[in-house]
């Protein structure tokens, strides 16, 4: 079964906007990642903030962890047309077996130039 | 090499027939996922290998499907008598078990059509 729900299912927006994609999941969990991919094929990882973290920055990106909400947001600041792509947020439970991820159905953005 | 990869790329098969999709997880990586990705589907997990632990194959969807990893790095996932539900893009990811925890390289997949 799917734990992270990601909104919105789609955006579209122009180049330079910022981009805000929003993740909530059911469990409690060790950590929370954002993946990119694009053209329906391997996944990048993007960031990790684990779940005594509040926020984490990297590059143009900035992810926030709320647990007691059980969501995460994921900005993109001046976007560009290469952010285009699906963007998947995914939850841990820890180490071992719990290490696997448990996915969202992603979020498809399309930046217009 | 530098990353994960997967083979084959792509693999049309019939009804019926077996297939195997093959993994090759970045040198020195102990853990090792298998993942799919269905049409409108978010990911599912398949399995998880970590060294010479039992696999975790909680995710298997049917006995139709068993993987293994020889010597502790390749992988092979193999579906038997493949269903059009089978359709499918395979993802192989691997990590390390200490160190940075939680972060996933995946390979670029197997898409695999069932007809």
């Amino acid at each position: 079964s799917q734990q992270g729900e990601e909104d919105p299912q789609a955006l579209s927006i122009q180049e330079g906007e910022n981009a805000t994609m929003n993740c909530s999941y059911k469990t409690s969990i060790n950590n929370l990642q954002w993946y990119r991919q694009n053209s329906g094929r391997g996944l990048v990882h993007l960031i990790l903030i684990r779940s005594n973290e509040r926020e984490k920055h990297s590059g143009r990106l900035r992810v926030t962890l709320d647990t007691s909400k059980k969501s995460s947001s994921l900005l993109i600041t001046a976007s560009r047309a290469a952010d285009t792509a699906s963007y998947f947020c995914a939850t841990s439970r820890g180490v071992g077996a719990n290490s696997k991820l448990t996915f969202g159905k992603g979020i498809t953005l399309s930046v217009r130039p | 090499g530098a990353g994960v990869s997967q083979s084959p790329s792509n693999k049309v098969t019939e009804k019926g027939k077996d297939v195997e999709l093959r993994c090759d997880p970045i040198s020195g990586h102990t853990a090792l996922y298998w993942y799919r990705q269905s049409l409108g589907q978010g990911l599912e997990f398949l399995i998880y290998f970590q060294g010479n632990s039992a696999p975790d194959k909680s995710g298997l969807p049917s006995d139709r499907f068993s993987a293994e990893r020889t010597g502790g790095s390749v992988s092979t996932l193999t579906i038997q008598r493949t269903q059009q539900e089978d359709s499918a893009v395979y993802l192989c990811a691997s990590s390390l078990a200490r160190g940075r925890l939680g972060e996933q390289y995946f390979g670029p997949g197997t898409r695999l059509t069932v007809t």
